[in-house]
């Protein structure tokens, strides 16, 4: 079975520009989290969709916003980029989004914001 | 004060030895924990599950919770430079609505020196 997918790898954006990214979850999975990692704050969750609703989300700006597909593809997108916003964002999916199911991680998205 | 505290390391143990990660949470209502294995470069891995006090065996690695005490470990028997990564411990917050969110903590750097 094919594992989390996102693309792209890699992004260069300037301050002020916007960028989205995309993820594929496992075939069947229908939770789909999103989270931003870097250096000094670590892994930091963004939100989780279900069912193409936001069902959970963390303590990001409205900057960040996303959204999910009929087929639980989803997407992530981040507005007026700061250089803050510099960082790996991994996607991860399960299958119901329960608390005591595996979450599989993608290989990320690495954004670096000049 | 972080909801999930670690150790960020590194910690150093010689091959064959066992080692011992530790991490602390905040919040008591919090009903389960992960630990995460992350190599460098690569996304995070699922280790360990565990949601009741007690001991929980895998293989070489063992989990221990202790709710009275907010105190979450894991054991690494026989340590191999391969489990030299970054273990993330992350605990499920359930909050109900819009706020359950699986928060991590930064992470302890485990060395394994052959």
């Amino acid at each position: 079975k094919a594992g989390v997918t996102q693309t792209p790898r890699y992004l260069i954006k300037t301050r002020g520009q916007q960028v989205t990214l995309s993820c594929s979850p496992i075939s069947g999975h229908r939770s789909v989290s999103w989270y931003q990692q870097t250096p000094g704050q670590g892994l930091q969750f963004l939100f989780e969709y279900f069912s193409e609703t936001q069902r959970n989300k963390g303590n990001f700006p409205g900057r960040f916003s996303g959204r999910q597909f009929s087929n639980s593809r989803s997407e992530m997108n981040v507005s007026t980029l700061e250089l803050g916003d510099s960082a790996l964002y991994l996607c991860a999916s399960s299958l119901m989004g329960d608390p005591q199911e595996t979450q599989y991680f993608g290989p990320g998205t690495r954004l670096l914001v000049l | 004060q972080k909801e999930v505290e670690q150790n960020s390391g590194p910690l150093s143990v010689p091959e064959g030895a066992i080692a011992s990660l530790n991490c602390t949470y905040s919040d008591r209502g919090s009903q389960s924990f992960f630990w995460y294995r992350q190599y460098s470069g690569k996304s995070p891995e699922l280790i360990m599950f565990i949601y009741s006090n007690g001991d929980k065996e895998d293989g070489r690695f063992t989990a221990q919770l202790n709710k009275a005490s907010q105190y979450v470990s894991l054991l690494i028997r026989d340590s191999q430079p391969s489990d030299s990564a970054t273990y993330l411990c992350a605990e499920y917050m359930n909050y109900g609505g819009a706020t359950n969110k699986l928060i991590f903590g930064t992470g302890t750097l485990l060395a394994v020196q052959p």
